[in-house]
């Protein structure tokens, strides 16, 4: 019940195209869902996150799509650029407890020119 | 603003001995959580300490521990370690009910 389930596990885009990632999750106590971006050799930086009372969130070419009855959620990349190639991973968190993360398994994107 | 610092990047240990990681939070940040990054694990929480206490604690062994000085600096221990330890280990801090922001981590690996 604890976990976080991500796909697809890898994705293809062309410039300019839009990237889709989705994640569903068991646990109704999820109430913090914030996605990052990792780098080869990096740690992971934080993207977007979005609360349920919300139903969807943008920042930038970024948005999370929240559906709470469905427990799921996704991150759409608009205009996807090759510098948006990294890995991507969902992940949620219980009330008062947003630094014990529940990780997806990760989405490798690779955006090509 | 200085983000996390995470030292040293990278460490290589034989088997049976044990490794003491650093983290320096973002200041002002009170809470630290330390994550192990695994290719076939993925990111799992290891443990997450908040004013010196530690608050939270993930499905590790023992050998893993950590601790948290008043300046909110972290460390974290592995004793006895394993082939199996090897992995990049990544330090988070937060204000405590906010962002977390990792830093770039400390590859591990163990001979």
């Amino acid at each position: 019940q604890q976990q976080v389930k991500q796909s697809p596990q890898s994705l293809i885009v062309q410039k300019g195209g839009i990237s889709i990632i989705n994640c569903a999750y068991e646990n109704t106590a999820f109430d913090y869902f914030p996605w990052y971006q990792q780098f080869p050799g990096k740690g992971p930086a934080l993207l977007i996150a979005i609360r349920p009372d919300v139903s969807e969130k943008k920042e930038g070419r970024f948005t999370i799509s929240f559906n709470k009855s469905a427990k799921q959620f996704s991150l759409h990349i608009m205009d996807s650029q090759p510098g948006d190639s990294a890995t991507y991973f969902c992940a949620a968190s219980l009330s008062g407890a947003t630094n014990k993360l529940i990780f997806g398994t990760g989405t490798l994107l690779a955006v090509q020119p | 603003k200085a983000g996390v610092t995470q030292t040293p990047r990278y460490l290589i240990k034989t088997r049976g001995q044990q490794v003491t990681l650093s983290c320096s939070p973002i200041s002002g940040h009170r809470s630290v959580s330390w994550y192990q990054q695994t290719p076939g694990q993925g990111l799992q929480f290891l443990f997450e300490y908040f004013s010196e206490t530690q608050r939270n604690k993930g499905n590790f062994p023992g050998r893993f521990s950590g601790r948290q000085f008043s300046n909110s600096r972290s460390e974290m221990n592995v004793s006895t370690l394993e082939l199996g330890d090897s992995a990049l280990y990544l330090c988070a801090s937060s204000r405590g009910e906010s962002e977390a922001f990792f830093g770039q981590g400390t590859r591990l690996t163990v001979v």
